[in-house]
């Protein structure tokens, strides 16, 4: 079975600093991966995908990620972190031709002003 | 924007009893899923819909969870008899597929006392 693993149960940065969050993924095909973030109380919300193509995709909010197949990872990066960039960012990867979204325990970020 | 409405927004209730989860995914959106999500075990999927026809529910409790599409615009997430390992917070998401993304709803967190 499939897995994504996100080493980092917690990580804090100041404000203004750069921001990597890392995730590694467990699949034999080439997967289809995500970002999501999710602030207190609501719910998750897409920042970027890869399916194919370029392995550096842009998102929303500033956000980038780089798939690299050799590492199998998928690492979400922000050159500068704001302060409403604090929130829970969760790694997902998709089953082969499957819609089922398989997540990772997620990263709490945390921004210090 | 549109958006996945849940209700309700929080629920307590006694160990035994029904609880019905209610979705209202976005207008048009012909996929829907049901995640639960625990501080132990993360995000999981419990079931998801494509054209209101259950596609996987391998993730549900049969014994006691049971999730229908009555029509295109509402979904619902049932649990009789509950049990306090139930409680958790409960998203329903909603999309036209993969390569578009899914948009979550808020959750609806359930407290099995």
């Amino acid at each position: 079975a499939q897995s994504v693993t996100q080493p980092d149960i917690h990580i804090t940065v100041s404000e203004g600093a750069s921001l990597e969050l890392r995730c590694n993924y467990s699949y034999g095909a080439t997967p289809y991966l995500f970002w999501y973030v999710q602030s207190p109380g609501q719910g998750l919300q897409l920042l970027l995908k890869y399916f194919s193509g370029d392995t550096l995709v842009q998102g929303i909010k500033g956000f980038e990620a780089e798939f690299k197949r050799s590492q199998s990872s998928f690492n979400l990066r922000k050159p500068s972190v704001h302060w409403s960039d604090a929130a829970e960012y969760f790694c997902a990867v998709a089953q082969g031709g499957s819609e089922k979204l398989v997540f990772g325990k997620g990263t709490k970020l945390t921004v210090n002003p | 924007d549109a958006r996945v409405t849940q209700t309700p927004r929080d629920k307590v209730t006694e160990m035994g009893q029904e609880v019905t989860m209610r979705c209202q995914p976005i207008l048009g959106h012909n996929t829907v899923f049901w995640y639960r999500q625990t501080m132990m075990q993360g995000l999981e999927l419990l079931a998801y819909f494509r054209n209101r026809a259950p596609l996987d529910d391998s993730g549900m409790p049969k014994d006691r969870f049971s999730a229908e599409m009555p029509d295109a615009t509402l979904a619902t997430l049932k649990i009789q008899p509950s049990e306090p390992r139930d409680s958790a917070v409960y998203f329903c998401a909603s999309g036209w597929g993969l390569f578009y993304g899914y948009t979550f709803g808020s959750g609806t967190r359930l407290t099995v006392v």
